[in-house]
């Protein structure tokens, strides 16, 4: 089963644009992660952001998290072609320390 | 850097043969994991490992799938006889301080 869910399922922008992605998540969990997969490439971890933690940045990306609602948010700012990729969210549902991985969001920066 | 290795990078296979895939983990990490990623999806945890011992493989097909750490290090995925619903890519990932470290997959199609 899939614990979180990113939403848009797809997203398309100009280089040079901000993009956000959220992740919305079902139960209570220990953390929160991003990972970023070219196509047909393992996966790379972006960042990860603790329950009791709000906000983590790293480079040009900002997560920020929202347990009262259960989702968290991924931004980039000026996005470049090269950060065409599907990004996805992991969570860990209720202590398991097992990441579960949503569908993804695709993303495609135009030069 | 170190790096999660996998082989073989790609696997055609008829249906009802055996495939074997191998994962090598980053040295130390102890907990790996398989991983299953269908087409347009986010990956689906098929058996987690804690040194040669098994965590969790509730979403490992057991008739038909098994997986084995002998010795606490690399790992082997196995699926016998292969279908056609089979296909996807097959993730290996090896975790350290909560953050998993993906290698680059093994792409199967069963024709």
């Amino acid at each position: 089963s899939q614990q979180g869910e990113e939403d848009p399922q797809a997203l398309s922008i100009q280089e040079g644009e901000n993009a956000t992605m959220n992740c919305s998540y079902k139960t209570s969990i220990n953390n929160l992660q991003w990972y970023r997969q070219n196509s047909g490439r393992g996966l790379v971890h972006l960042i990860l952001i603790r329950s009791n933690e709000r906000e983590k940045h790293s480079g040009r990306l900002r997560v920020t998290l929202d347990t009262s609602k259960k989702s968290s948010s991924l931004l980039i700012t000026a996005s470049r072609a090269a950060d065409t990729a599907s990004y996805f969210c992991a969570t860990d549902e209720g202590g398991s320390y097992i990441p579960t991985f949503g569908r993804g969001t695709s993303l495609i920066v135009h030069p | 850097e170190a790096e999660v290795a996998q082989s073989p990078r790609y696997k055609i296979t008829e249906k009802s043969q055996a495939v074997a895939f191998w994962c090598d983990p980053i040295s130390g990490h102890a907990t790996l994991y398989w991983y299953r990623q269908i087409l347009g999806q986010g990956p689906e945890l098929l058996v987690q490992f804690q040194d040669e011992s098994v965590v969790d493989d509730s979403q490992l097909p057991k008739d038909r799938f098994s997986a084995e750490r002998l010795k606490g290090v690399d790992s082997t995925l196995k699926i016998q006889p292969a279908e056609l619903g089979d296909s996807a890519m097959y993730l290996c990932a090896s975790m350290s301080k909560h953050e998993q470290f993906f290698g680059p997959g093994t792409r199967l199609t069963v024709l």
